[in-house]
C-alpha cells in the first residue's frame, strides 16, 4: 500500500542518548515534514524539506537534525535526548506544486525520554 | 511566520445537531486551508480543504467557509453522528517561505448519542 512508513512505532529512550526516527514514502512527493504533537499544542513543525537535497528549520528545531539524501527518506535525529522531547512525532509528505497540497501523514512514533 | 488560532478547544453536541469550529490566521498571503480529523491513537486525516480563491466548499455533511478579509475560516459539520467524535485541526499554508502547514491547537468534538 502506498504511503508513508515511520519506525519505530514507539520508543523509550534514556536522556542523553541519541536516536534516529525513520520516515520513508513511496509516493514520490517532493516535500516532507516532521512535526511533534503535544497535548493542547497541536502539531508543531520541527524541520521540513521542499525537495531532495534541501532542508529547512521549522518552529521548534532545537535539538533535532534532518537530512534528505533522496526523495523517499527523511530521517529525524535527536543528538542528545532530553525529557522535553517526549512527544508523538509525525512525518508527512506532500506535492509542493499544483493541486496536491494536502499532507499524507505517517502513523507516528511515540517517544518517551526518561 | 504564520500563526493559527483555533476555537473552541472542546465542543460537545447532541447527535443530529450541527458543530462549528473556527480558526483565524495571521499571514494575509496564506492561500491554502485544510482541515484534519484525528481519531484517538491514529494519524491526522485530511477531510476537506479550501483555497484562497474560493469562499465556500461543501462535501456531504461537512463544509468549510473562508473570509479572506477577516482572515478566518470555519468548519461546519451538519447532522453530527457519534463517529464524528475526534480531534479536528485547522491549518494554513503561507505562499512564501517554507510553505509548510501551520496548525491550530485542535478541537476535541464529542457527539453525544
Amino acid at each position: 500500500t502506498a504511503g508513508i512508513t515511520q519506525a519505530p512505532t514507539s520508543q523509550i529512550l534514556a536522556a542523553g542518548r541519541s536516536m534516529t526516527l525513520r520516515c520513508t514514502q513511496d509516493m514520490r512527493h517532493n516535500a516532507m515534514y516532521w512535526y511533534r504533537q503535544d497535548l493542547g499544542l497541536g502539531l508543531r513543525l520541527i524541520h521540513y524539506s521542499n525537495t531532495a537535497g534541501t532542508t529547512g528549520k521549522g518552529e521548534v528545531p532545537d535539538g533535532y537534525s534532518v537530512s534528505r539524501a533522496n526523495t523517499d527518506d527523511f530521517p529525524l535525529t535527536l543528538a542528545s535526548a532530553v525529557p522535553s522531547q517526549t512527544s508523538v512525532y509525525f512525518c508527512a509528505s506532500s506535492e509542493i506544486l499544483g493541486q496536491g497540497d494536502g499532507y499524507t501523514f505517517g502513523s507516528g512514533t511515540r517517544l518517551t525520554v526518561v | 511566520g504564520e500563526n493559527v488560532e483555533q476555537h473552541p478547544s472542546t465542543l460537545s453536541v447532541q447527535e443530529g445537531d450541527s458543530a462549528v469550529i473556527k480558526c483565524t490566521y495571521s499571514d494575509s498571503a496564506s492561500n491554502y486551508f485544510p482541515w484534519y480529523k484525528q481519531e484517538l491513537g491514529k494519524r491526522p486525516q485530511l477531510i476537506i480543504d479550501i483555497r484562497s480563491n474560493v469562499g465556500e466548499k461543501k462535501d456531504q455533511r461537512i463544509a468549510v467557509t473562508l473570509n479572506k478579509t477577516a482572515k478566518h475560516f470555519s468548519l461546519h459539520i451538519t447532522e453530527t453522528q457519534p463517529e464524528d467524535s475526534a480531534v479536528y485541526f485547522c491549518a494554513a499554508r503561507g505562499y512564501t517561505g517554507r510553505r509548510a502547514l501551520t496548525f491550530g491547537s485542535g478541537t476535541r468534538l464529542q457527539v453525544q448519542p
